[in-house]
């Protein structure tokens, strides 16, 4: 346990209302990344953050953002959600070694959502 | 790019038994990290074991170890002494050791875990 937390847990929204989903991480580690999981694709990341407001688009970025203002929060957020986007989406972090980050990643509970 | 492939999507063993399972992965990179997650009903993420690829020795974690071929990209995971607990999705994992790259996991799609009693 790395101390994340990820809220809400499940959330079912509308298309095209917005939603942010927020990871909240309590030993200040360096990188944190969001990643959706859906059935045969394993993980993919979404987008991931080296610091606070230093942030880069993972392989899946297209309709979502992101944000970090403090070190310990990292927000995804679905502007304009869309049926493709229901999934199960986490959040992860990674210790930081000398040069870069530390070999493995940990990761929250998971959020499910669900857009109708 | 890398690729990670896991071709087994469902395995099923008896009760203390053995069980492997398989993972492929391409790659043009020397130096990387190799992981095995374990997603149980609960959907929590969680880390078995994991390999350094400059490392010749086999990881091995109690009833956990790995078979790693770095020369036929290979990367499979025994559990010894099955046990009820073991069933789960299991997600081979792979990190580029490059500097600035950005350090993220290429997963497989998994394989499903099934414990007789």
């Amino acid at each position: 346990d790395a101390g994340i937390t990820q809220s809400p847990r499940h959330k079912v929204t509308e298309t095209g209302t917005p939603v942010t989903l927020r990871c909240h991480q309590t030993e200040n580690h360096r990188y944190m990344y969001w990643y959706r999981q859906d059935p045969g694709h394993g993980l993919r990341l979404i987008h991931y953050s080296y610091g606070v407001k230093d942030t880069d688009k993972g392989e899946v970025s297209d309709g979502y953002s992101v944000s970090r203002s403090k070190t310990e929060d990292f927000l995804l957020t679905l502007e304009s959600a869309t049926s493709s986007q229901t999934s199960v989406y986490f959040c992860a972090i990674s210790r930081s070694g000398v040069r870069g980050p530390v070999y493995e990643q940990y990761f929250g509970p998971g959020t499910r959502l669900t857009v109708t | 790019a890398q690729t990670v492939t896991q071709s087994q999507p469902e395995m099923s063993v008896q009760e203390a038994e053995t069980v492997t399972l398989s993972c492929t992965y391409d790659t043009s990179e020397s130096d990387y990290y190799l992981f095995w997650y374990k997603q149980p009903p609960s959907r929590q993420m969680i880390l078995v074991i994991r390999q350094e690829a400059y490392k010749q020795q086999n990881a091995t974690e109690n009833r956990f170890s790995v078979n790693f071929q770095k020369a036929a990209k290979s990367f499979s995971l025994k559990i010894s002494d099955s046990q009820l607990g073991d069933a789960a999705m299991y997600f081979c994992a792979y990190r580029s050791a490059v500097m600035d790259s950005n350090y993220q996991l290429i997963w497989g799609a998994g394989t499903k875990l099934i414990i007789k009693p």
